[in-house]
């Protein structure tokens, strides 16, 4: 079945950058999507980047996939504070003409001044 | 615009009893879905809909019920909590069933069943 996997944590000194890495098993994948979960909220969507596509930049938010290796990063440049939360890269799974999407288990970021 | 709405935010119950986890958006979504969110354990689908009168298994459907009569309401019954249901149950809501990755969360419902 699908599996996404992350590593639980991270810290990161403010104004570094951060790297946050996702390794997924299904090959057939249509989408693969950042969320970001603050502190008693729920997920919020960051980005996402479509299979055929190696690389995609949103300001401070740079995407990298290898497709060979089933790897998704996300990095955040110039760290802030408030990028403190939990992290969950998710992969869409089709089934009967329904995308579903599997979660990771979440990559705590802990930004220290 | 509200966007996803859950109540209650907070809930404790015993062992056997029944409850209703309430979930409401306003954007006129086409696909809801239901998530439990355990330590360690990511996110798990529980139940989903892809419109008023549609409802499917996830991938962690038992003890739990859903019904969609309308486009805007997707409750989630527990119809005899168990110890194993605590957990922080999220609804979430999308455009349209093909575009299930770009998620509206609500604010999430923590359950604690004794």
């Amino acid at each position: 079945g699908e599996d996404v996997e992350q590593s639980l944590f991270l810290s990161v000194r403010e104004g570094d950058s951060s790297v946050i890495n996702c390794t997924y098993t299904d090959s057939s994948s249509t989408y693969l999507y950042w969320y970001k979960q603050e502190p008693g909220a729920g997920l919020q969507l960051l980005t996402y980047i479509f299979s055929n596509m190696d690389m995609k930049q949103d300001q401070r938010l740079t995407v990298l996939l290898n497709k060979k290796d089933k790897h998704l990063s996300l990095r955040i440049a110039d760290t802030q504070t408030g990028d403190s939360a939990i992290y969950f890269c998710a992969e869409s799974a089709v089934s009967y003409n329904t995308d579903k999407l599997i979660f990771g288990t979440g990559t705590r970021l802990q930004v220290f001044p | 615009n509200a966007g996803v709405t859950q109540t209650p935010k907070f809930q404790v119950l015993k062992t056997g009893q029944s409850m209703t986890l309430q979930c409401a958006q306003d954007m006129n979504h086409e696909y809801m879905s239901w998530y439990r969110q355990d330590p360690g354990m990511g996110l798990r689908l529980i139940h989903y809909s892809v419109g008023a009168g549609i409802t499917d298994q996830g991938e962690v459907p038992n003890g739990y019920n859903v019904s969609r009569s309308t486009t805007e309401d997707f409750p989630l019954r527990l119809l005899s909590a168990a110890p194993s249901q605590t957990s922080v149950y999220f609804c979430a809501s999308s455009y349209e069933a093909s575009r299930t990755g770009e998620l509206f969360f609500g604010e999430g419902s923590r359950l604690t069943v004794l």
